[in-house]
This record gives structure tokens, C-alpha cells and sequence, in this order.
């Protein structure tokens, strides 16, 4: 079955300087890659997803980028700030409404 | 939050008990799920549901039962609790036809005792 890596498994980073968090996956059939931001006792939200057809996509001072060659996709955030700090998940899914695997997160701190 | 609420949202519960948590969505979700969060290892899918009476295991189905008899509720049921069930549950829908994302609902802190 799938596997998924990411890394580090936690980043500081100082206000204002950019954050990347790196994720591997092991099945080439996978084809959508969410990422998710999870704050202390909250619920894993939604932040920017990719699908397999795109190699980047941008949403403000987050990106992500997607390379099924080496199959490894990427979190870049910029021009952090304190309220960025947070666990970030990346998970990989092969098929419609099944099954998502997880990355085991990364623990994102940035110092003001 | 697309409508999705747990329930109880703490629990503790002594070792060999069962436990039914909730999931309750209120905008006709087909598919469902259930995930546990534990650290270091991320969520890890338990069940899922794809309609009503239609469900499958997951990656750590060994000791939970699921059961959806209506769209909008989705039970995960703990037979025999056990230490290592204690856990945070999240829930997860998935929205409409040729939409992948999943959301998640606010989470069920389990602790077995």
C-alpha cells in the first residue's frame, strides 16, 4: 500500500523567512495530494491541495509543487508569521472518496 | 466546517467497555470516515463509509465496528476498549462528485483507563 514520508518533522523559522516541508510517496498511482494545517486542539484544516495534472499551484504565500517523477511533493510557505505556527499534514490519495494516507506531520514554530 | 459535529467530544472509559462515538454531518455527504490521531504517526484511516450500509475497513480496523443506517450519521463503536484505543477521532466527510477534499470534524479526545 501507499506510504508517505515527510520532513523535517520540525522547523523553526524566524518571522518573515520562508518554511518548505518535504513529502514522498511510494505509489506512482496516487493523484491528489492535500496538505492540512492542524493548531493545538483544533480539528486538521484544508490548506491547498494538488492534483497529479499540475506541477505547482499558489494561493497567496502558500504553494505547492508536485513532482511525480520522483514522486515527492512540497509545502513552500513565505513571509511567515507567528500564526503559521502549527502541525502541517501532507497526505496522498489514490482514488475518489477512499483512502488518504498521512504523513506523520511537521511541527512548523515561527519565532517572532 | 461543513457541517460535521462529534459526539462526546471527551470520554474516559474503563478497560473492556464499549464505546460508541458519533459523527453527524448535515449536508447529505455520501462518503465518510474515521481516522485516529496519535503522535507521531499522523491520522490513520479506521473505516470509511461510501452510503448507507456501505462501508470498509481501513489501515487500523482491528477492534472497532462501524455502522451508517442514515446519510448523516456515521457510529464508530469500540467493543472491548483497550489501552491503546485511547486516541483522539476525528471524523471526515467528503464533498460532492469530483470533489476529492476531505474536511474534518472538531475530534473526540478518547481516554481508556
Amino acid at each position: 500500500g501507499e506510504n508517505v514520508e515527510q520532513h523535517p518533522s520540525t522547523l523553526s523559522v524566524q518571522e518573515g523567512d520562508s518554511a518548505v516541508i518535504k513529502c514522498t510517496y511510494s505509489d506512482s498511482a496516487s493523484n491528489y495530494f492535500p496538505w492540512y494545517k492542524q493548531e493545538l486542539g483544533k480539528r486538521p484544516q484544508l490548506i491547498i491541495d494538488i492534483r497529479s495534472n499540475v506541477g505547482e499551484k499558489k494561493d497567496q504565500r502558500i504553494a505547492v509543487t508536485l513532482n511525480k517523477t520522483a514522486k515527492h511533493f512540497s509545502l513552500h510557505i513565505t513571509e511567515t508569521q507567528p500564526e503559521d505556527s502549527a502541525v502541517y499534514f501532507c497526505a496522498a490519495s489514490i482514488s475518489y472518496g477512499q483512502n488518504f494516507v498521512f504523513g506523520p506531520g511537521t511541527r512548523l514554530s515561527v519565532l517572532p | 466546517d461543513a457541517g460535521i459535529t462529534q459526539s462526546p467530544r471527551h470520554k474516559v472509559t474503563e478497560t473492556g467497555t464499549p464505546v460508541t462515538l458519533r459523527c453527524h454531518q448535515t449536508e447529505n455527504h455520501r462518503y465518510m470516515y474515521w481516522y485516529r490521531q496519535d503522535p507521531g504517526h499522523g491520522l490513520r484511516l479506521i473505516h470509511y463509509s461510501y452510503g448507507v450500509k456501505d462501508t470498509d475497513k481501513g489501515e487500523v480496523s482491528d477492534g472497532y465496528s462501524v455502522s451508517r443506517s442514515k446519510t448523516e450519521d456515521f457510529l464508530l463503536t469500540l467493543e472491548s476498549a483497550t489501552s491503546s484505543q485511547t486516541s483522539v477521532y476525528f471524523c471526515a466527510i467528503s464533498l460532492g462528485t469530483g470533489a476529492y477534499e476531505q474536511y474534518f470534524g472538531p475530534g473526540t479526545r478518547l481516554t481508556v483507563t
